[in-house]
């Protein structure tokens, strides 16, 4: 079975530009997430997707961060405008049931932010 | 508000020593309690989890878990370690029911020397 696929591996950016992550979940999976991890800190969860509805984005920078999953399969997440701050992995999961019993990651995408 | 602490920053063992790695959790009911492990440059895989039942749980790679409801800790455990079982090691936990969010701990970083 295909894993979660995530683009791009790796994006290097100066402050206050733009940039968006793709990630396409496995097939049937209804629950997608995005989670932000800062080198040495557990992942933290941005955003999380119900089918194509949000469910949870209490810790979405929102006057920065925004995420679409439309037609409830592929999400894109994207930083408008970008800060230093935001120099971190973000990895994309996602689970059959909403309950998350069982999550499956992707391999991330590490931003650099200059 | 739902917590999980790993002690240890990291673990050092020897090859074929057992090995266990720490995790306390704080949430409100019975919690939904997991490990993951992040092997370099590949997102998180999930290893065992505890929903109810045993206190011991079995998962991938002969890793076990204790759940001590008393001390609120879910340590990760193996027999006999390989040096292959060197990575990162996340525990987390969540409420149980509804979408109630995974939260990460900071990780432990388990080096197994030959």
């Amino acid at each position: 079975e295909a894993g979660v696929a995530q683009s791009p591996r790796y994006k290097i950016i100066e402050k206050r530009q733009s940039v968006a992550f793709w990630c396409n979940p496995i097939s049937g999976h209804a629950t997608l997430y995005w989670y932000q991890q800062i080198l040495g800190q557990g992942p933290k969860l941005l955003i999380q997707f119900q089918n194509n509805g949000v469910v949870d984005d209490s810790q979405l920078p929102k006057d920065r961060f925004s995420a679409e999953r439309l037609k409830g399969v592929d999400s894109t997440l994207k930083i408008q405008p970008a800060k230093l701050e935001d120099s971190a992995v973000y990895l994309c999961a996602s689970s059959f049931q909403a309950d998350g019993e069982k999550l499956f990651f992707g391999s991330g995408t590490q931003l650099s932010v200059l | 508000a739902q917590s999980v602490a790993q002690p240890e920053d990291q673990v050092n063992v020897a090859e074929g020593n057992p090995l266990t790695v720490k995790c306390t959790y704080s949430v409100s009911g019975n919690p939904y309690l997991f490990w993951y492990v992040q092997y370099p440059n590949r997102g998180l895989q999930f290893l065992l989890k505890y929903i109810t039942g045993d206190n011991l749980v079995k998962g991938s790679y002969g890793f076990e878990a204790e759940f001590n409801k008393s001390q609120t800790s879910f340590h990760l455990k193996k027999p006999s370690a390989l040096v292959s079982d060197s990575a990162l090691y996340f525990c987390a936990v969540r409420a149980p029911f509804g979408y109630n969010k995974l939260i990460f701990g900071a990780g432990t970083r388990l080096a197994v020397h030959p």
